[in-house]
């Protein structure tokens, strides 16, 4: 049961845009449109920013955007700001046999 | 206020068991599905196990299949992972998460603070 794959880290300065990638094949990121992605500050519970590809849960800011073509999903977010620098993780639905999986994870940094 | 608590954790020996606990207050458990995640100090987050609304049989990573049993209660709103076996691997923060409703899967809304288990001699 392998990880997505995320890159280990990415950065941007204030008021950037930074990109991250969830790499997973067409059996989880590919075959559904269930990918969620998690922010998780240091020390804290994750907290969920987009769900099935691209939806946004109440009170998330419009800087975060998701999307996904093929078997990649990617986080946007725009408009960086400090409090913007977490981990990040996403996870996807991969079937029965994978039922649930999660990616490496990327550290955000704010330059 | 809406949680998720967990609690059992602490210091087990290799080769060991424990049962860890979620319970929830502010809403109903038997309307949503659950999950156990886990994340051991400083690496990422692995999923561990799913538990249906209807009581249909758990899904389990296949990590851990055959070593944790998940159930619930839902008349004392609660939830238990039952794990054996136990190694150094095993050593993480273990939270519960909650499925949000409205959604096809796979989106945790709500998180228990997490508790602690570390497998050590």
């Amino acid at each position: 049961q392998s990880a997505l794959t995320q890159p280990p880290s990415a950065s941007g300065s204030p008021g950037q845009s930074v990109t991250i990638s969830c790499a997973g094949t067409s059996s989880d990121v590919g075959a559904y449109n269930f990918v969620s992605w998690y922010q998780q500050h240091p020390g804290k519970v994750p907290k969920l920013l987009i769900f099935e590809v691209n939806k946004r849960p109440s009170g998330v800011p419009d800087r975060f955007s998701g999307s996904k073509s093929g078997n990649t999903a990617s986080l946007t977010v725009s408009g960086l700001q400090a409090e913007d620098e977490a981990d990040y993780y996403c996870s996807a639905h991969g079937g029965s046999n994978n039922f649930y999986v999660f990616g490496t994870g990327t550290k955000v940094s704010v330059l | 206020e809406v949680q998720l608590v967990e609690s059992g954790g602490g210091l087990v020996q290799p080769g060991g068991s424990l049962r860890l606990s979620c319970v929830a207050s502010g809403f109903s458990l038997s309307s949503y599905e659950i999950n156990w995640v886990r994340q051991a100090p400083g690496k990422g987050l692995e999923w561990l196990s799913y538990n249906y609304v209807d009581g249909s049989p758990p899904k389990y990573a296949n990590s851990v299949k055959g070593r944790i049993t998940a159930s619930r209660d839902n008349p004392r709103n609660s939830l238990f992972l039952q794990m054996s076996s136990l190694t150094a691997d095993d050593s993480a923060t273990y939270y519960c998460a909650r499925e949000m409703l409205a959604c096809g899967g796979d989106c945790y809304d709500l998180w228990g603070q997490g508790i602690l288990v570390t497998v050590s001699s």
